[in-house]
């Protein structure tokens, strides 16, 4: 089975360029999730998608992130402007939909780690 | 307050010991818990997850403890190969996954 799979793998901008990351999920996951890792912590959720709609948004910085899922497959995440503080990876996870069962599972890409000076 | 907190360590040990991590979730009402591990600058890959009964993977023993929302791995034997960063994950309703902030360990030859 082909794993989620992100590009680009890095990046590197100058604050208040924009970028943008893509991600495809592993075939048939219908939950996408974008999480942004800081050096040293934990992974950040920072949107969570179910099909193409938003279940989860909250802590989303809407005023320079946005994602997208379209058609409910794959799915891109843009900044603009970047700022220092954005530099981080930015992982891509998907997970089947089996609310009812504790067998759900998150499967991570490999991440794009964005530099911002 | 953080929906998952863990001890950052980091932990480090010499090979062949027994090392636990501790994690707490702040919401009661999460419904599945999980354990993954991070190589540096890789992506977190499951290690195992967690059941309400306790299980056991190998050298690994993973816990839950609902009354006091804390859920633990063990490592027995510690190998060089165990050094990671172990991240517990807690999945609350509508499938959503919260990370704690992940514990370092380094086993020492």
């Amino acid at each position: 089975e082909a794993g989620v799979a992100q590009s680009p793998r890095y990046k590197i901008i100058e604050k208040r360029q924009s970028v943008a990351f893509w991600c495809n999920p592993i075939s048939g996951h219908a939950t996408l999730y974008w999480y942004q890792q800081i050096l040293g912590q934990g992974p950040k959720l920072l949107i969570q998608f179910q099909n193409n709609g938003v279940v989860d948004d909250s802590q989303l910085p809407k005023d320079r992130f946005s994602a997208e899922r379209l058609k409910g497959v794959d799915s891109t995440l843009k900044i603009q402007p970047a700022k220092l503080e954005d530099s981080a990876v930015y992982l891509c996870a998907s997970s089947l939909d089996l609310r009812r069962t504790r067998a759900n599972v998150l499967t991570f890409g490999a991440g794009s780690r964005l530099t911002v000076l | 307050r953080k929906e998952v907190e863990q001890d950052p360590g980091p932990f480090n040990v010499p090979e062949g010991a027994t090392v636990a991590f501790n994690c707490t979730y702040s919401n009661s009402a999460s419904q599945s818990f999980f354990w993954y591990r991070q190589d540096c600058r890789k992506e977190p890959k499951l290690l195992m997850s967690v059941y309400s009964s306790g299980n056991e993977d190998g050298r690994f023993t993973a816990q839950l403890n609902r009354a006091s929302q804390y859920i633990s791995l063990l490592i027995r034997d510690s190998k060089l190969s165990d050094s990671a960063t172990y991240l517990c994950a807690v999945n609350f309703a509508g499938n959503q996954f919260y990370f704690g902030t992940g514990t370092s360990l380094t086993v020492i030859p």
